[in-house]
């Protein structure tokens, strides 16, 4: 079954630190992998995805297809990074995702 | 215009009580998503709408759980005989394309449900 996992569920860092955010999933094809962000009080949205490779608000990530990692790194945190967020997974073809569960980034001044 | 939009943004129930959530998605997007958040649990998948095709209903718990979507556009959730492990929030996305998962998916603010 796939699945995706997101082991931290808060992670502490001082401005200006760097950060990762992990995530490992399971599954045996080729997987679609997405970052979405849910700042406090506001919605879910979408951060990033991996088809695009680009790099928002500073964040990265990368596919890696035999650690079947999807790390979010960014160099140097913001306050304004502190957030919740979801590694999310979708199937080419299909249009279920899978959403972990949850990293809460707490980014201290 | 407006984003994804859900109605009511909390209700409070009493076990047993059946319940209706309603999502009113982006005008002209084709796919439409349930989803479950409980505390420490991330998002569980419960149903996707897309355009006229039969639904995925593989994610819904129990048969307490149903959901409509009319016209192509809003959908209802109905909770039957809802229980306390119900309580959640229930999120609503939705989407302009399908096929290949490039699509965005755009989140309403959600409905907080208690069941006392």
């Amino acid at each position: 079954a796939q699945r995706v996992t997101q082991p931290e569920k808060l992670l502490s860092v001082f401005k200006g630190a760097p950060v990762e955010l992990k995530c490992n999933y399971s599954y045996s094809g080729s997987p679609e992998l997405f970052w979405y962000v849910q700042y406090s009080r506001q919605r879910l949205q979408l951060l990033l995805r991996h088809i695009s490779r680009e790099s928002i608000k500073g964040f990265t990530a990368d596919l890696n297809k035999g650690e079947t990692s999807f790390h979010l790194k960014k160099p140097f945190a913001q306050e304004e990074d502190s957030a919740m967020y979801y590694c999310a997974l979708s199937l080419y073809n299909f249009n279920k995702f899978y959403f972990g569960s949850g990293t809460k980034l707490n980014v201290k001044p | 215009g407006a984003g994804v939009s859900q109605s009511p943004s909390n209700k409070v129930t009493e076990k047993g009580k059946d319940v209706e959530l309603r999502c009113d998605p982006i005008s002209g997007h084709t796919a439409l998503y349930w989803y479950r958040q409980s505390l420490g649990q991330g998002l569980e998948f419960l149903i996707y709408f897309q355009g006229n095709s039969a639904p995925d209903k593989s994610g819904l718990p129990s048969d307490r759980f149903s959901a409509e979507r009319t016209g192509g556009s809003v959908s209802t959730l109905t909770i039957q005989r809802t229980q306390q492990e119900d309580s959640a929030v229930y999120l609503c996305a939705s989407s302009l394309t399908s096929g290949r998962a490039y699509n965005e998916q755009f989140f309403g603010p959600g409905t907080r449900l208690t069941v006392l």
